[in-house]
């Protein structure tokens, strides 16, 4: 149990739709890093949220946009999605810095077609 | 693009080799942090090393944090069939504020 949950798992969308992705953060964790992982590569940041605002952002177009609410949870939005959107997404969650290491979710597995 | 770099990418062992692998970050970090991806899973949190310099073991896993705070290095002992998987060092890079930038990884496989 990675303490941290995303759904759901498992994703094929069209080019062009819209989709969302959820995360619950591992108890006691209030920020929440969302993560892009293409096969074979390292996760690429995308965007982090803390109390309710996102703090920092990655390189990604403004097609992906997200959201923290009061209960610490996320979600990811990308719109127009493209082929190259196709990817495995991470949720992270912390307590406080960075510096205290990332507790990461099972991630979403999103294929565009 | 990434700014953390690792090598090798890939590393084949036979069981009971040793494996290190190696990371450089173009700018200073506050600290490093190494995380291991076993196959279809997700990055798990193994360490995390903050002084320049500073040396930490767990068991058969030891990590190395540069002088200059720019490199790390992660050395296994005695591999074993359970140390399959993808190991990404990761840190706060200078200036990059509170986000984890995540190394290229290393794919090692282990063989009986």
């Amino acid at each position: 149990d990675a303490g941290v949950t995303q759904s759901p798992t498992h994703l094929i969308k069209t080019r062009g739709q819209q989709v969302t992705l959820r995360c619950s953060p591992k108890s006691g964790h209030d920020t929440v890093s969302w993560y892009q992982q293409a096969l074979g590569q390292g996760p690429q940041f995308i965007f982090q949220y803390y109390e309710e605002e996102e703090r920092q952002r990655g390189n990604f177009p403004d097609r992906f946009s997200g959201h923290q609410f009061p209960n610490y949870s996320s979600e990811l939005n990308v719109n127009a999605l493209l082929l190259g959107d196709s990817a495995l997404y991470l949720c992270a969650s912390s307590r406080g810095t960075v510096e205290r290491g990332y507790t990461f979710g099972s991630g979403t597995r999103l294929t565009v077609v | 693009g990434q700014q953390v770099m690792q090598i090798p990418q890939y590393q084949h062992v036979q069981e009971g080799e040793d494996f290190t692998t190696y990371c450089n970050s173009s700018t200073t970090l506050s600290n490093i942090q190494w995380y291991k991806q076993r196959p279809g899973g997700h990055p798990v949190f193994l360490i995390q090393l903050v002084k320049s310099g500073e040396v930490k073991k767990q068991k058969r896993l030891t990590f190395q944090f540069g002088e200059a705070k720019k490199n790390s290095s992660l050395h296994i002992t005695a591999t074993q069939t359970t140390d399959v998987g993808t190991y990404f060092c990761a840190g706060p890079l200078t200036g990059g504020g509170n986000k984890l930038t995540f190394g290229t990884g290393t794919q090692l496989k282990v063989e009986l």
